[in-house]
């Protein structure tokens, strides 16, 4: 099993549209969670870090289930420029990063 | 604005080949790192440097080596390339090793091909 599990899509949705992607993990010790974006032939860049209580940040919305062990983004009102792919990183201990295959997200007109 | 540099962007290399890829860091991160990125398995953590002197293997380690040269650069080096090597590689650098809100800064990338 992989340490960091996503549904890779894609997901295509139209513009307006709110849609939710969910990112599995396997490590229970895991003290640090983060969405990162990544678009095609680009480098990652971070989105949100996602915190126990949930956080938004804009037309973003970030949770975090610790014992179901899973994280989950949510976007509203979809953008075109939302298109990317979505990345799931986990923080398993304080030495490295691990990161999910990604979600690809295309809004369309 | 420079970030995390990163050279070359694109290599070719023939197999049993050697290379050097260079990266550069300007925000006096203390930690930095090399990742490789293939469909569908995400990103995987190849060597990182939590701090200056010192490297440590991740997830795939075999086939490279890595130099921490000094607070800003660290290098990723293949002995002899190989095709199974084709991918394309991350360097980042955070403020510290992991940790809740660190955050990871990436080079933009270099896409390298063993033929």
């Amino acid at each position: 099993r992989k340490e960091v599990e996503q549904d890779p899509g894609p997901f295509n949705v139209p513009e307006g549209a709110t849609v939710a992607f969910n990112c599995t993990y396997s490590n229970s010790a895991s003290q640090s969670f983060f969405w990162y974006r990544q678009d095609c032939r680009k480098e990652p860049k971070l989105l949100m870090s996602v915190y126990s209580s949930g956080n938004e940040d804009g037309r973003f919305t970030a949770q975090l289930n610790r014992a179901s062990q899973y994280i989950s983004l949510l976007i509203r009102d979809s953008k075109l420029s939302d298109s990317a792919t979505y990345l799931c990183v986990v923080n398993p201990n304080n030495n490295d990063m691990r990161f999910g295959a990604g979600t690809r997200l295309t809004v369309k007109p | 604005n420079a970030g995390v540099t990163q050279t070359p962007k694109f290599q070719v290399l023939k197999t049993g080949q050697s290379m050097t890829l260079q990266c550069a860091q300007d925000m006096n991160h203390n930690s930095m790192y090399w990742y490789r990125q293939d469909p569908g398995m995400g990103l995987r953590l190849i060597y990182y440097s939590a701090s200056e002197g010192t490297t440590d293997k991740g997830e795939v380690p075999n086939g490279y080596n890595v130099s921490r040269l000094n607070k800003r650069e660290f290098s990723l080096r293949l002995e002899s390339a190989a095709p199974s090597q084709t991918s394309v590689y991350f360097c980042a650098s955070s403020e510290s090793a992991g940790g809740k809100g660190n955050t990871i800064y990436f080079g933009e990338g270099s896409w390298l091909t063993v033929v």
